[in-house]
């Protein structure tokens, strides 16, 4: 089965400081992982994935991530946080096999907000 | 533009009434997704569609809930009888295909919102 746990439901930053978002997965299969981020009023736009190859993956906007299998950990990071980047961020994995192919199951979110 | 394209964008009706919400896939995208945003259930799976055909329906949360999908573009999903606990964001995603590793891409979603 597959899920997600996203550490903190609300995160503050200042513009400039590192974002650190926390994602933790459960697959019973080798898992493909998202980030999504979703702004006011909007649907989700893909920020990044990781499905095989190298384990630091690069986004738009700045944003990249680590698959670490050890840790079965996907956390989303920022160097430099702009007040453009708040909204709320869903990590995803994607249903491994079967009838849930493709299927994602979402984390709870984490609201950014970024203070000036 | 060519994203995926939700209709209408917010619904306001009455319990008992029955909905029906519209999804128009990025062109030549062959996989179809609903999913149902709540405050208190987070996003939910509802249904896929790979073609015309719909292998996976568990997350319909009801028998009144239900979903169609024809000339392998355009769905609806058809909500009878509505209830409070329907009310919700309903969010369609397409993918080129069926795969674990491909990237979903969402529509704005339709606001539902029971009285």
């Amino acid at each position: 089965a597959q899920s997600v746990t996203q550490l903190g439901s609300h995160v503050s930053v200042s513009e400039g400081a590192l974002v650190l978002l926390r994602c933790n997965y459960s697959s019973s299969v080798p898992p493909y992982l998202f980030w999504y981020v979703q702004y006011p009023n909007q649907g989700l736009q893909l920020l990044l994935k990781y499905t095989t190859g190298a384990t630091l993956v690069k986004g738009i906007n700045g944003f990249e991530a680590e698959f670490k299998k050890s840790e079965t950990s996907f956390h989303l990071t920022k160097p430099s946080a702009h007040m453009s980047d708040a909204a709320e961020y869903f990590c995803a994995v994607s249903g491994g096999r079967g009838s849930t192919l493709g299927r994602l199951y979402f984390g709870r979110g984490t609201q950014l907000t970024v203070w000036p | 533009g060519a994203g995926v394209s939700q209709s209408p964008s917010n619904k306001v009706t009455e319990k008992g009434k029955d909905v029906e919400l519209r999804c128009d896939p990025i062109s030549g995208h062959t996989a179809l997704y609903w999913y149902r945003q709540s405050l208190g259930q987070g996003l939910e799976f509802l249904i896929y569609f790979q073609g015309n055909s719909a292998p996976d329906k568990s997350g319909l949360p009801s028998d009144r809930f239900s979903a169609e999908r024809t000339g392998g573009s355009v769905s609806t999903l058809t909500i009878q009888r509505t209830q409070q606990e329907d009310s919700a964001v309903y969010l369609c995603a397409s993918s080129l295909e069926q795969g674990a590793h491909q990237p979903q891409h969402f529509g704005d979603g339709t606001r539902l919102s029971i009285l």
